[in-house]
């Protein structure tokens, strides 16, 4: 199916352990971002790419990983999750920056 | 550093009514505005694009406006139905070492009953 797609849906996870959220769309975008959502704080910008190999740290990086070895995959990896990780994750990607965004449906990820 | 706000934070409306949701942004110098809706528990759908050249956008019922000098953008519902009833991020996009990062207000929660 074309698309942005996030994987898993939903997720639990112990304090101290290692998780990853996958992110795979379908157009060969070259622009693909990673944002947290929580109440009192909206929609905040984690990690994000311009291609392959190339990634920049967003709003609120600690503790958190990317990697983008192919273009259509973004992944997020939580290397110690902790209780404050609990939240929405979303992925996007972009065409350009002349272009809007597209987002997946989310992860909701709680950490106990 | 650039702030979004959206008025009101909810709304609640009979079926019907024309709504305006209200998005300000503190830096003018954007790049573009993007319109999006989120229902509960799903993702968000971009619903309009609006490039710092333009005014506004529409699409069916739905127009967005952009004032890029005063900091302002409206999103305009016209005849309010009950599948509208969802929340409403404005979304401003900056070019920042070559990409468009968006910065996202709170949202607009919006109710429509019958």
């Amino acid at each position: 199916d074309a698309g942005i797609t996030q994987s898993p849906r939903y997720k639990i996870t112990e304090t101290g352990r290692q998780v990853t959220l996958m992110c795979h769309q379908t157009w060969s975008h070259s622009y693909m971002f990673w944002y947290r959502q929580d109440l009192g704080h909206g929609l905040r910008l984690i990690y994000y790419s311009a291609a392959a190999d190339i990634t920049d740290k967003g709003e609120v990086p600690d503790g958190y990983v990317v990697s983008r070895s192919k273009t259509e995959n973004f992944p997020l990896t939580l290397e110690s999750a902790t209780r404050s990780q609990t939240s929405v994750y979303f992925c996007a990607s972009s065409e350009s920056p002349a272009y809007g965004y597209t987002f997946g449906s989310g992860t909701r990820l709680t950490v106990v | 550093k650039q702030e979004v706000t959206q008025i009101p934070a909810a709304l609640s409306v009979p079926e019907g009514e024309n709504l305006v949701l209200n998005c300000s942004f503190t830096d003018s110098a954007i790049y573009n505005l993007q319109w999006f809706r989120q229902d509960p528990g799903k993702g968000l759908t971009s619903l309009l694009l609006i490039q710092s050249s333009q005014r506004e956008q529409t699409s069916g019922r739905l127009n967005a406006s952009l004032d890029k000098s005063s900091g302002r953008s409206t999103l305009y519902i016209a005849a309010s139905q009950p599948g509208d009833s969802a929340t409403y991020l404005c979304a401003v996009g900056g070019i920042s070492g070559g990409y468009n990062k968006l910065i996202f207000g709170a949202g607009t929660r919006l109710a429509v009953h019958p």
